[in-house]
């Protein structure tokens, strides 16, 4: 069974400060998403990395799937409030058919 | 374009009942799964669907659920006699041909039993 673990699983930081949170796994992963959800929606797609060692920008978030296709990092610069969600990471591998597994999320809170 | 659609989204069902939930994937898509996110716990894989075939079931409980998607219309996850341990969101996603792992989700339906 393969798993991803993010941590932290809560942070809590003030607008204006840096954070990252990570997924990571025993498991080699073909490509790796990562998603934001809010309160009574959906998962919405952020980015999609396929490539060991691939770095994404999408504005002020930067993604990076690790060399080994194991873990993944998503860094958020200069956090604001708008970024406060819940960050999910979800990875599949081609033995494991199109079935995305999930991470456990990061809740993030931004304060302003 | 539109995105993923989901309904209803809520359901509110007694015990024993029946509940359908319904997904229209987006266009140009023809691959949908459905994932369930129980309270406090993470997203969870049911089933992948392609027209008129299941592809992949192995996340799907043995007894009382079921999915379809049909070559006309949207697909549908049926469970049949709910129990209160069924209340969840349930998350359609759909995408596109030879990239099934850009998922691309609905906004739930979220299912209580009362």
């Amino acid at each position: 069974t393969q798993l991803l673990e993010q941590s932290p699983q809560f942070l809590s930081i003030q607008e204006g400060e840096n954070l990252t949170v990570y997924c990571n796994s025993s498991s080699v992963f073909s490509s790796l998403q990562w998603y934001r959800q809010e309160p009574g929606e959906g998962p919405v797609l952020l980015v999609t990395v396929v490539t060991g060692g691939e770095v994404k920008k999408l504005k002020r978030l930067t993604f990076q799937f690790g060399d080994a296709r194991k873990d993944s990092s998503l860094h958020i610069t200069a956090a604001q409030p708008g970024d406060t969600g819940l960050y999910l990471c979800a990875g599949s591998s081609n033995n494991a058919g199109n079935m995305l597994t999930f991470g456990g999320g990061t809740r993030l809170m931004v304060k302003p | 374009n539109a995105g993923v659609m989901q309904n209803p989204r809520h359901l509110v069902r007694r015990r024993g009942q029946e509940a359908r939930l319904r997904c229209s994937p987006m266009k140009g898509h023809s691959h949908v799964y459905w994932y369930r996110q129980l309270p406090e716990e993470g997203l969870k894989f049911m089933v992948y669907l392609q027209k008129e075939n299941i592809i992949d079931e192995s996340g799907m409980p043995k007894e009382r659920f079921s999915a379809e998607f049909p070559k006309e219309g949207p697909s549908i996850l049926r469970i049949q006699q709910v129990v209160r341990g069924d209340s969840a969101a349930y998350f359609c996603a759909s995408s596109p041909v030879g990239q099934g792992y850009e998922q691309y989700f609905g906004p739930g339906t979220r299912l209580t039993v009362t």
